[in-house]
């Protein structure tokens, strides 16, 4: 069984629409996040929840909407699409936020190009 | 957001032989240190969490050091093996917020 999953794998889509990334976890865990992977590589957090309670919120464009229907799922909404937006989405989730040496799980990424 | 910097970018080594490459993140309030193995079209996979300076991790072939007073970690992959290929990530971790490196990737050539 696949621990984290996300889904597409793959989104073109054309510039100025609204988009929507799935994941969930069936691990148990409390926490789930969003990363960008930038141009450069590097994986870059977006946002954190906490058993549905948004924990971290980076410095994203409000045109980016996390929303947890339930701790096993963090899905990523995206308005308004900007080529800017290309990257590869990565989701995440940890046993619990309060301890800086749990391990993070990663899903199998989401390439998002926009055209 | 902390600075985390990992060299070299790159390397190429040949099946059999050892390698090393570094992580260097800041001193000041530090947590913990995660190094990732990411394999092309793969998610990244955890290999350690470090957290105390001194530390040495170990599993199988690969091993890791932590110095948190200076600021950096290695991590050593004895005779290399094909299957070694990947770009190996590590992070720093702020309370509950990872920062990453940009990764060394290893090539090993048969």
């Amino acid at each position: 069984d696949t621990a984290v999953s996300q889904t597409p794998k793959y989104l073109v889509t054309q510039m100025g629409n609204d988009k929507s990334i799935k994941c969930e976890q069936n691990l148990g865990h409390d926490t789930m996040y969003w990363y960008k992977q930038d141009s450069k590589k590097f994986l870059k957090i977006m946002f954190s929840y906490n058993n549905k309670e948004l924990i971290i919120n980076e410095t994203v464009p409000n045109r980016f909407s996390p929303k947890s229907p339930d701790k096993a799922h963090l899905n990523l909404h995206i308005n308004s699409l900007e080529l800017g937006d290309s990257a590869v989405y990565f989701c995440a989730s940890s046993l619990t936020k309060v301890r800086s040496t749990d391990t993070q799980y990663f899903g199998p990424g989401t390439r998002l190009t926009v055209l | 957001i902390l600075n985390v910097e990992q060299s070299p970018q790159s390397l190429h080594v040949q099946e059999g032989d050892s390698t090393n490459f570094t992580c260097s993140f800041p001193s000041s309030n530090f947590y913990a240190l995660h190094w990732y193995r990411w394999e092309t079209a793969k998610s990244p996979e955890a290999l350690f969490v470090m957290t105390l300076n001194g530390d040495e991790k170990k599993k199988g072939r690969i091993s890791a050091t932590l110095n948190t007073k200076e600021g950096y970690s290695y991590l050593y992959i004895k005779g290399s093996q094909p299957e070694d290929s990947a770009t190996y990530l590590c992070a720093s971790s702020n309370d509950y917020k990872l920062s990453f490196g940009a990764g060394t990737t290893v090539t090993v050539r048969a």
